[in-house]
Protein backbone atom coordinates (compact mmCIF):
# COMPACT_ATOMS: atom_id res chain seq x y z
CA UNK A 1 0.00 0.00 0.00
CA UNK A 2 1.15 3.89 -0.45
CA UNK A 3 1.70 5.70 2.63
CA UNK A 4 1.29 9.00 2.59
CA UNK A 5 2.76 11.63 4.94
CA UNK A 6 1.71 15.27 5.58
CA UNK A 7 3.23 17.52 7.54
CA UNK A 8 2.99 19.23 9.72
CA UNK A 9 0.31 17.67 11.56
CA UNK A 10 -0.80 20.96 12.88
CA UNK A 11 -0.09 24.85 11.95
CA UNK A 12 -1.11 28.65 13.51
CA UNK A 13 -0.65 31.22 11.40
CA UNK A 14 -1.94 34.63 10.99
CA UNK A 15 -4.40 35.74 8.58
CA UNK A 16 -2.45 36.97 5.23
CA UNK A 17 0.22 34.59 5.86
CA UNK A 18 1.57 32.28 2.98
CA UNK A 19 0.84 28.73 4.67
CA UNK A 20 2.54 25.81 2.83
CA UNK A 21 1.60 21.97 3.65
CA UNK A 22 3.43 19.03 2.35
CA UNK A 23 2.52 15.62 1.42
CA UNK A 24 5.38 12.54 0.53
CA UNK A 25 4.17 9.38 -1.09
CA UNK A 26 5.90 6.28 -0.06
CA UNK A 27 6.54 5.80 -3.79
CA UNK A 28 5.58 7.52 -7.04
CA UNK A 29 2.09 8.31 -7.72
CA UNK A 30 2.79 10.44 -10.46
CA UNK A 31 0.33 13.41 -10.36
CA UNK A 32 -2.36 11.24 -9.09
CA UNK A 33 -2.54 13.47 -5.74
CA UNK A 34 -5.61 15.33 -4.46
CA UNK A 35 -6.13 17.84 -1.91
CA UNK A 36 -9.11 17.91 0.37
CA UNK A 37 -10.78 20.43 2.54
CA UNK A 38 -12.50 19.54 6.05
CA UNK A 39 -14.00 22.08 8.18
CA UNK A 40 -15.26 21.27 11.47
CA UNK A 41 -18.46 19.46 11.59
CA UNK A 42 -18.33 19.31 7.67
CA UNK A 43 -18.03 16.61 4.73
CA UNK A 44 -14.66 16.94 3.55
CA UNK A 45 -14.66 19.03 -0.34
CA UNK A 46 -12.05 18.84 -3.02
CA UNK A 47 -9.99 21.87 -3.19
CA UNK A 48 -7.39 20.38 -6.01
CA UNK A 49 -7.03 17.35 -8.36
CA UNK A 50 -4.19 16.19 -10.42
CA UNK A 51 -1.78 17.79 -8.41
CA UNK A 52 -2.17 21.40 -9.38
CA UNK A 53 -6.12 21.68 -10.89
CA UNK A 54 -7.82 23.97 -8.93
CA UNK A 55 -11.56 22.55 -8.63
CA UNK A 56 -14.30 24.92 -9.34
CA UNK A 57 -15.55 27.67 -6.82
CA UNK A 58 -12.32 27.65 -5.07
CA UNK A 59 -10.69 30.63 -4.14
CA UNK A 60 -7.72 31.19 -6.07
CA UNK A 61 -5.21 31.81 -2.99
CA UNK A 62 -5.04 27.86 -2.98
CA UNK A 63 -2.74 26.10 -5.33
CA UNK A 64 -1.37 22.79 -5.24
CA UNK A 65 2.19 21.73 -7.07
CA UNK A 66 4.58 18.63 -6.98
CA UNK A 67 4.55 15.42 -8.89
CA UNK A 68 5.79 11.98 -8.39
CA UNK A 69 6.71 11.42 -4.39
CA UNK A 70 6.63 15.60 -3.37
CA UNK A 71 3.54 17.59 -3.18
CA UNK A 72 2.58 20.74 -1.92
CA UNK A 73 -0.40 22.64 -1.15
CA UNK A 74 -0.24 26.55 -0.85
CA UNK A 75 -2.51 29.14 0.61
CA UNK A 76 -1.47 32.60 -0.32
CA UNK A 77 -3.19 35.08 2.10
CA UNK A 78 -4.52 32.98 4.89
CA UNK A 79 -7.88 33.56 5.48
CA UNK A 80 -10.38 32.92 8.69
CA UNK A 81 -12.71 30.65 6.57
CA UNK A 82 -9.59 28.66 5.77
CA UNK A 83 -9.29 27.21 9.42
CA UNK A 84 -9.99 23.60 8.61
CA UNK A 85 -8.27 20.37 8.43
CA UNK A 86 -6.41 19.95 4.70
CA UNK A 87 -5.99 15.98 3.22
CA UNK A 88 -3.66 14.72 0.56
CA UNK A 89 -4.91 11.61 -1.01
CA UNK A 90 -3.35 9.72 -3.68
CA UNK A 91 -5.66 8.17 -6.64
CA UNK A 92 -3.10 6.35 -8.27
CA UNK A 93 -3.95 2.76 -7.13
CA UNK A 94 -6.24 1.06 -4.50
CA UNK A 95 -6.04 0.98 -1.38
CA UNK A 96 -6.71 4.59 -1.87
CA UNK A 97 -4.96 6.32 0.94
CA UNK A 98 -4.90 9.60 2.66
CA UNK A 99 -2.33 11.37 4.30
CA UNK A 100 -3.29 12.39 8.00
CA UNK A 101 -4.01 15.95 7.72
CA UNK A 102 -3.19 18.86 8.61
CA UNK A 103 -4.99 21.04 11.12
CA UNK A 104 -5.02 25.07 10.49
CA UNK A 105 -5.20 27.43 12.81
CA UNK A 106 -5.51 31.23 12.78
CA UNK A 107 -2.99 32.79 15.23
CA UNK B 1 -28.02 19.52 -7.01
CA UNK B 2 -26.81 15.96 -6.53
CA UNK B 3 -27.20 15.01 -3.55
CA UNK B 4 -26.05 11.54 -0.98
CA UNK B 5 -28.33 10.22 1.53
CA UNK B 6 -26.64 7.65 3.74
CA UNK B 7 -28.34 5.64 6.60
CA UNK B 8 -28.31 2.71 8.66
CA UNK B 9 -25.70 3.34 10.96
CA UNK B 10 -26.29 2.60 14.75
CA UNK B 11 -24.78 0.49 17.76
CA UNK B 12 -24.17 -2.54 16.89
CA UNK B 13 -22.29 -5.24 19.22
CA UNK B 14 -18.47 -6.80 18.58
CA UNK B 15 -19.13 -9.13 15.96
CA UNK B 16 -22.00 -8.17 14.26
CA UNK B 17 -23.58 -7.16 11.67
CA UNK B 18 -25.18 -4.04 9.72
CA UNK B 19 -25.82 -2.43 6.20
CA UNK B 20 -25.39 0.79 4.74
CA UNK B 21 -27.66 2.33 2.39
CA UNK B 22 -27.04 5.55 0.57
CA UNK B 23 -29.50 7.03 -1.66
CA UNK B 24 -28.36 9.18 -4.70
CA UNK B 25 -30.11 11.97 -6.97
CA UNK B 26 -29.23 14.73 -9.34
CA UNK B 27 -27.05 13.26 -10.84
CA UNK B 28 -26.74 10.23 -13.43
CA UNK B 29 -25.93 7.19 -10.84
CA UNK B 30 -25.05 4.52 -13.33
CA UNK B 31 -21.79 6.52 -14.75
CA UNK B 32 -20.00 6.73 -11.91
CA UNK B 33 -17.86 4.87 -9.32
CA UNK B 34 -19.24 5.18 -5.66
CA UNK B 35 -17.06 4.76 -2.46
CA UNK B 36 -17.29 4.55 1.24
CA UNK B 37 -14.79 6.75 3.05
CA UNK B 38 -14.64 6.62 7.18
CA UNK B 39 -13.84 8.54 9.77
CA UNK B 40 -12.95 7.52 13.60
CA UNK B 41 -14.12 9.95 15.93
CA UNK B 42 -11.36 12.73 16.17
CA UNK B 43 -8.95 10.64 13.59
CA UNK B 44 -8.65 11.32 10.14
CA UNK B 45 -10.18 9.84 6.62
CA UNK B 46 -9.70 6.29 5.60
CA UNK B 47 -11.34 4.89 2.21
CA UNK B 48 -12.79 1.59 3.20
CA UNK B 49 -14.20 0.59 -0.67
CA UNK B 50 -15.47 1.56 -3.83
CA UNK B 51 -17.06 0.28 -7.31
CA UNK B 52 -17.37 1.24 -10.17
CA UNK B 53 -19.87 2.39 -12.71
CA UNK B 54 -21.11 -1.58 -13.13
CA UNK B 55 -19.84 -3.37 -10.44
CA UNK B 56 -17.10 -4.84 -12.52
CA UNK B 57 -14.61 -3.68 -10.21
CA UNK B 58 -14.80 -3.69 -6.13
CA UNK B 59 -12.18 -3.08 -3.82
CA UNK B 60 -11.30 -2.59 -0.09
CA UNK B 61 -9.00 -1.55 2.93
CA UNK B 62 -7.16 -4.13 3.91
CA UNK B 63 -8.35 -2.97 7.60
CA UNK B 64 -12.07 -4.50 6.10
CA UNK B 65 -11.16 -7.24 3.77
CA UNK B 66 -13.02 -10.58 3.77
CA UNK B 67 -15.42 -8.15 6.03
CA UNK B 68 -17.28 -6.15 4.65
CA UNK B 69 -18.92 -6.12 0.85
CA UNK B 70 -19.69 -3.11 -1.39
CA UNK B 71 -22.85 -3.28 -4.12
CA UNK B 72 -24.89 -1.05 -5.91
CA UNK B 73 -28.44 -1.10 -7.28
CA UNK B 74 -28.73 0.33 -10.59
CA UNK B 75 -32.99 0.98 -10.15
CA UNK B 76 -32.72 2.27 -6.99
CA UNK B 77 -30.21 4.37 -7.29
CA UNK B 78 -28.14 2.99 -4.19
CA UNK B 79 -25.31 1.84 -3.00
CA UNK B 80 -24.55 -0.41 -0.25
CA UNK B 81 -22.11 -1.63 2.51
CA UNK B 82 -22.66 -4.79 4.15
CA UNK B 83 -20.92 -4.90 7.42
CA UNK B 84 -19.92 -8.08 9.06
CA UNK B 85 -17.92 -9.58 12.11
CA UNK B 86 -17.86 -5.95 12.72
CA UNK B 87 -14.59 -4.71 15.67
CA UNK B 88 -15.03 -1.58 17.65
CA UNK B 89 -11.76 -0.25 15.59
CA UNK B 90 -14.53 -0.09 13.10
CA UNK B 91 -16.60 2.96 15.04
CA UNK B 92 -16.52 5.47 12.75
CA UNK B 93 -19.04 7.99 10.86
CA UNK B 94 -19.33 6.73 7.44
CA UNK B 95 -19.70 8.61 4.32
CA UNK B 96 -20.90 7.90 0.60
CA UNK B 97 -18.97 9.34 -1.80
CA UNK B 98 -19.41 9.90 -5.80
CA UNK B 99 -16.45 9.89 -7.70
CA UNK B 100 -15.26 11.99 -10.83
CA UNK B 101 -15.88 9.11 -13.23
CA UNK B 102 -17.18 5.38 -14.24
CA UNK B 103 -14.50 2.82 -14.59
CA UNK B 104 -11.45 3.68 -12.39
CA UNK B 105 -11.68 4.22 -8.61
CA UNK B 106 -10.25 7.53 -7.95
CA UNK B 107 -10.95 10.56 -6.68
CA UNK B 108 -13.75 11.71 -4.54
CA UNK B 109 -16.07 14.24 -5.59
CA UNK B 110 -19.84 14.93 -3.58
CA UNK B 111 -19.81 13.75 0.02
CA UNK B 112 -22.87 12.87 2.29
CA UNK B 113 -23.09 14.09 5.74
CA UNK B 114 -22.69 10.24 7.16
CA UNK B 115 -24.19 7.86 9.21
CA UNK B 116 -22.32 6.98 12.40
CA UNK B 117 -21.55 3.23 13.32
CA UNK B 118 -20.88 2.23 16.97
CA UNK B 119 -19.43 -0.79 17.67
CA UNK B 120 -19.62 -1.45 21.62
CA UNK B 121 -20.93 -3.94 24.05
Amino acid sequence: DIQMTQSPSSLSASVGDRVTITCRASQSVGNYLNWYQQKPGRAPKVLISIASSLQGGVPSRFSGSGSGTDFTLIISGLQPEDVATYYCQQSFITPLTFGGGTKVEIK
Amino acid sequence: EEQLVESGGGLVQPGGSLRLSCGASGFSFDDYAMHWVRQAPGKGLEWVSGINWNSGTMAYADSVKGRFIISRDKAKHSLYLQMNSLRPEDTALYYCVKDTGGSHLRNFDDWGQGTLVTVSS
